[in-house]
């Protein structure tokens, strides 16, 4: 089976540019989480849905970063407008029955 | 809050060497504890979990045994090899399913031939 899909794998933007990125779970999972994973430091939880609800988004900095998963399978994760600080791999990851957290392999955003 | 603290890093080892990476949590109730693995180039991996107290998690190898006591989940292995150079992140999740992970920072295994 195909694993967590996110793209791009890598994205260069200037301070204040808008940008988004996409993940595409495992298919049949319901449960997706965006995580943030600053260098040398575990990744941190953003946004976890269930379906097409956010059920936790109290790790989302509202003000700029935005997310939605409006048919309950593929998500989008944005930030408008991006600052420095926001140079980080982020992760989306997806559960099945089993309950383990299934991984994709990020995208590295560079804010320059 | 919950929390997962990692013994510092890096980790340089030869091939066939023992392995120890430390890991201790702070948390209410009772967690699950896990490892995960982040090859070079690579998506975060689950190793190895545990669900309860005394309960020993092991794959490829590596094992790690949940100590309520000493609230730690301390990675090991045997006999090292190359392949498993890798980013190693502890992690816990609150009782109950589809919980978030919180994970420690990570520590960079280097193993030389």
């Amino acid at each position: 089976e195909a694993g967590v899909v996110q793209s791009p794998r890598y994205k260069i933007i200037e301070k204040k540019q808008p940008v988004a990125f996409w993940c595409n779970p495992i298919s049949g999972h319901n449960t997706l989480y965006w995580y943030r994973q600053n260098l040398g430091q575990g990744p941190e939880l953003l946004i976890r849905y269930e379906n097409e609800e956010a059920v936790d988004d109290s790790q989302l900095p509202k003000d700029r970063f935005s997310a939605e998963r409006l048919k309950g399978v593929d998500s989008t994760l944005k930030i408008q407008p991006a600052e420095l600080g926001d140079s980080a791999v982020y992760l989306c990851a997806s559960v099945g029955s089993s309950y383990e957290q299934y991984f994709g392999p990020g995208t590295r955003l560079t804010v320059t | 809050g919950d929390s997962v603290t990692q013994m510092e890093g890096p980790v340089t080892l030869s091939e066939e060497a023992f392995l120890t990476i430390n890991c201790t949590y702070t948390a209410t109730g009772y967690p699950s504890l896990f490892w995960y693995v982040q090859y070079p180039g690579e998506g975060l991996q689950l190793l190895l979990k545990a669900t309860k107290a005394d309960d020993k998690g092991s794959n490829k190898g590596f094992e790690a045994t949940y100590r309520k006591e000493t609230t730690s989940f301390h990675l090991e292995k045997g006999s090292v090899q190359v392949s498993d150079s890798a980013v190693y992140f502890c992690a816990l999740s609150p009782t109950g399913a589809n919980s978030k992970l919180t994970f420690g920072k990570g520590i960079t295994l280097s193993v030389r031939p």
